[in-house]
């Protein structure tokens, strides 16, 4: 089957515009993840959306980062007044859990590369 | 507060030869361990994982893990290397907090295999 995609492959802005970065995950995979890769800080977790609860957005670097996910499925990441440090890789990744609250596995995109001239 | 630390940055290796890449973890509540491999170019991919039961686990492609509770460790081992393993690998943990999950990686290790 499909698995997650992401759009656009690659991204080139100049320093203060506004980006936006789309996810689909896999059909049926209630989770949702951000993450970007970073060459000085590695991979790091970004936001998390499970169903209707409330979004974990712990790992935004910043408020110019907001992220949504509209009926559960498609995602966006919304980068604001982009800086240089924000090139990076973003990766978004979904996963399947349980009532139970189980984890499973992610199944990651092959990611959006982001570069900030 | 959960931490994955990965030994060492890059480890290169003979073809055919054995490698471990070394993964430590700190986390105050049970946890959930994952090795994701990523190959020049492309994107993540999970190579195995430890969830509960075994501690040893297996991938498809001769790799294995051990997941060693008193030492907090999960070290990943291959007894015969390809030159198709290079890529960079990277150890992750997750548990449960207010019941969500989400993955806490460390900075990876590149395996680059020589022939």
């Amino acid at each position: 089957g499909a698995g997650v995609s992401q759009s656009p492959s690659n991204k080139v802005t100049e320093k203060g515009k506004d980006v936006e970065l789309r996810c689909d995950p896999i059909s049926g995979h209630t989770a949702l993840y951000w993450y970007r890769q970073s060459l000085g800080q590695g991979l790091e977790f970004l936001i998390y959306f499970q169903g209707n609860s409330a979004p974990d957005k712990s790992g935004l670097p910043s408020d110019r980062f907001s992220a949504e996910r509209t009926g559960g499925s498609v995602s966006t990441l919304t980068i604001q007044r982009t800086q240089q440090e924000d090139s990076a890789v973003y990766l978004c990744a979904s996963s399947f859990l349980s009532g139970a609250g189980g984890t499973y596995e992610q199944y990651f995109g092959p990611g959006t590369r982001l570069t900030v001239t | 507060a959960q931490s994955v630390t990965q030994l060492d940055s890059q480890v290169p290796v003979f073809e055919e030869a054995p490698v471990e890449l070394r993964c430590n973890y700190s986390s105050s509540v049970s946890v959930y361990l994952f090795w994701y491999v990523q190959y020049p170019n492309q994107g993540l991919q999970l190579l195995l994982k430890y969830l509960s039961g075994s501690t040893l686990v297996e991938s498809i492609n001769g790799f294995e893990a051990e997941f060693n509770k008193s030492q907090t460790s999960f070290h990943l081992r291959k007894p015969s290397v390809h030159i198709s393993d290079t890529a960079e690998y990277f150890c992750a943990v997750s548990g449960f907090s207010g019941g969500y999950n989400k993955l806490i990686f460390g900075a990876g290790t590149r395996l680059a295999v020589h022939p």
